[in-house]
């Protein structure tokens, strides 16, 4: 059964970077699909983050691209998120989750971890 | 950007009823659209996709229909477990965009 799981800190400073894992068990990371983030700040909507394959090919949401990276571990099976120069706008609950290749649908999500930013 | 709406923005309704939300997409986009269910403090969990295509091991109750920029959700007999926040979702290009969520609470 695929699961995945966010780790990283709970509480990042205003201006610093938010740094994220998701470590992914239950299958290859090296397999055919692309993995993600997706935030959804406390009590609103959801907002795709971006995507990166198992090669490290990355697509981001423009409103977001300046300040975010993304990278993939194959030998710990887990990719990563790094937002930078973050806000109290950044607050939200960050999920990873499994995209597939041909519809573009997020079939496997993580629970999602709290990241509150503090100025 | 494609932008996604959502109505109602949410309802009330009971056991049993017949449910129905709308997605409208501000292009055209065939019938590259899924529906999410997402319930508090989870994530959320993909019901239909390719606008009519029903996920795995998801519920006969759910069905999906549209194409182009109108869709809709349908749950033909509301369960219990089934009360949630429904948010669509565009597959046609990046960003892939969310709709704002139709809450469905118990009458």
């Amino acid at each position: 059964q695929v699961q995945l799981q966010e780790s990283g800190p709970g509480l990042v400073k205003a201006s610093e970077t938010l740094s994220l894992t998701c470590a992914v068990s239950g299958y290859s990371i090296r397999s055919e699909y692309y993995w993600g983030w997706i935030r959804q700040p406390p009590g609103k909507g959801l907002e795709w983050i971006g995507t990166i394959s198992h090669s490290g090919t990355t697509y981001f949401n423009p409103s977001l691209e300046s300040r975010v990276t993304m990278a993939v571990d194959t030998s710990k099976n887990q990719f990563s998120l790094m937002m930078r120069s973050v806000t109290a706008a950044d607050t939200a609950v960050y999920f990873c989750a499994r995209r597939t290749v041909g519809a573009t649908i997020f079939d496997y999500w993580g629970q999602g971890i709290l990241v509150t930013v503090s100025s | 950007d494609i932008q996604m709406t959502q109505s109602p923005s949410s309802l009330s309704a009971s056991v049993g009823d017949r449910v129905t939300i709308t997605c409208r997409a501000s292009q055209s986009m065939s019938t590259f659209l899924n529906w999410y269910q997402q319930k508090p403090g989870k994530a959320p969990k993909v019901l239909i996709y390719a606008a009519s295509s029903l996920q795995s091991r998801v519920p006969s109750r759910f069905s999906g229909s549209g194409s182009g920029t109108d869709f809709t959700l349908t749950i033909s007999s509301l369960q219990p477990e089934d009360f949630a926040t429904y948010y669509c979702q565009q597959s046609h290009s990046p960003p892939f965009t969310f709709g704002p969520g139709t809450r469905v609470d118990m009458k």
